[in-house]
């Protein structure tokens, strides 16, 4: 089993829909949990980070982890065509030093 | 400021051939990655360091890749005979303290063509 993991994808929504985005953790201590967007071509750029259970707003942006269900989720409501790209779930296995290991990513795709 | 640089951008070499692959930090920032993206893959981690030292060197794929952070800013990845399988973009990034809520803020790699 991989360590982080993700719909590969393509998802697309329509623009002004709700892009509901998933990943599933294998390490149950890890601490932290981080949703960075990549364009095409790019380098990743962090969105949200999110370390307690439950919902965190941030804009369009909503991440939600569930620690017991190893998961974590990123929405982003009223999906843009500039939100088409890949997105990255990582993860930090503790609250000191340590690597993030990233997901495999999810390539949205919003169509105007 | 500055954000993370790296040179070169673009490095095409031979089968076999040994490369240097340059990073350089935001200033101030204790803690520097570098990952491995292939096509339609995350980024693949490749080792971590704090300061001057390797804090975890567990992803390098075997001893032809080599890297180094002397003065604790600046750090070079170097790959010895390589293989047309090393062909990737390798991304450099760095964090402020390497604690493990840090952002890690990335560059915007070097893309390694081995023919």
């Amino acid at each position: 089993q991989k360590e982080v993991e993700q719909n590969s994808g393509p998802l697309s929504v329509p623009e002004g829909a709700i892009a509901s985005l998933n990943c599933t953790y294998s390490d149950r201590v890890s601490q932290s949990f981080f949703w960075y967007r990549q364009y095409s071509g790019k380098s990743p750029e962090l969105i949200m980070s999110i370390y307690s259970n439950g919902d965190k707003e941030d804009g369009r942006f909503t991440a939600q982890l569930n620690k017991a269900s190893q998961y974590v989720s990123l929405l982003i409501r009223d999906s843009q065509p500039s939100d088409s790209a890949t997105y990255l779930c990582a993860v930090n296995r503790k609250t000191s030093y340590d690597k993030v290991i990233f997901g495999p990513g999810t390539s949205l795709s919003v169509i105007p | 400021g500055a954000g993370v640089s790296q040179t070169p951008s673009n490095k095409v070499t031979e089968k076999g051939k040994y490369v240097e692959l340059r990073c350089d930090p935001i200033s101030g920032h204790t803690a520097l990655y570098w990952y491995r993206q292939s096509l339609g893959q995350g980024p693949e981690f490749l080792i971590y360091f704090q300061g001057t030292g390797a804090a975890d060197d567990s992803g390098l794929p075997n001893d032809r890749f080599f890297a180094v952070r002397p003065e604790g800013s600046v750090s070079t990845l170097k790959i010895q005979r390589t293989e047309r399988g090393d062909s990737a973009v390798y991304l450099c990034a760095s964090s402020p303290s390497g604690w493990g809520n840090d952002e890690q803020f990335f560059g915007p790699g070097t893309r390694l063509t081995v023919l």
